[in-house]
């Protein structure tokens, strides 16, 4: 069962524009929430997170925004850049217990920014 | 701060062999995590390690295997090899997930096929 779901495989935007990247999940036990950008033949890099008490968390050009009643999430990119084209994975955690250093991934979306 | 390393980047193995990846942490950082990249599957957790206990196991079989040193360090090791064990094997490390050091900092992988 895909407890994190990010539907759209793929993104084109134009350089400058917003993206707007989407997750879903159905585990309410979440309770922090990661995005990640990774590039072929190398491992994810950790962009931004948000715990579940906030709706909303700005770094730079990144901002997160959680909707808790509705099990979404979405990373908005502002301006996009070319260097922004890799796949971007969703992630959720919950805390302690048998959820240890566990991060449930989303299925990725690859961004493609086009100059 | 020097990033999380694994080695070796690339393995090639044959059916019914044993491997052996290895994983250094970023320093301070005590949970290591493992997880297993596919084409299908995507991003699947295999086990996290904090001061050399295992705290957490994913679904897998128990040919896949891992410890952790006194160091932090981890190894996973993969018994008696099968073709669907080709994959990209990663490590992250966090300071500690259970007092809310959830962001994971990941290697760059190592790339297992096996023939």
């Amino acid at each position: 069962d895909q407890q994190v779901k990010q539907n759209s495989p793929s993104l084109s935007v134009q350089e400058g524009r917003i993206s707007i990247l989407n997750c879903d999940y159905t585990n309410s036990m979440f309770d922090y929430f990661l995005w990640y950008k990774k590039y072929p033949a190398e491992g994810p890099t950790f962009l931004i997170s948000i715990s579940s008490i906030k709706d909303k968390n700005e770094d730079g050009r990144f901002t997160v925004f959680l909707n808790k009643s509705a099990k979404h999430l979405s990373l908005h990119i502002v301006p996009s850049q070319p260097g922004d084209s890799a796949v971007y994975f969703c992630a959720a955690s919950s805390a302690g217990g048998t959820s240890y250093g566990k991060l449930t991934f989303g299925q990725g979306t690859i961004l493609t920014v086009h100059p | 701060k020097a990033g999380v390393t694994q080695t070796p980047r690339y393995l090639i193995k044959t059916r019914g062999q044993q491997v052996t990846l290895s994983c250094s942490p970023i320093s301070g950082h005590r949970s290591v995590s493992w997880y297993q990249q596919t084409p299908g599957q995507g991003l699947q957790f295999l086990f996290e390690y904090f001061s050399e206990t295992q705290r957490n196991k994913g679904n897998f079989p128990g040919r896949f295997s891992g410890r952790q040193f006194s160091n932090s360090r981890s190894e996973m090791n993969v018994s008696t090899l099968e073709l669907g064990d080709s994959a990209l094997y990663l490590c992250a490390s966090s300071l500690d997930p259970g007092t809310g050091g959830y962001e994971q900092y990941f290697g760059p992988g190592t790339r297992l096929t096996v023939t």
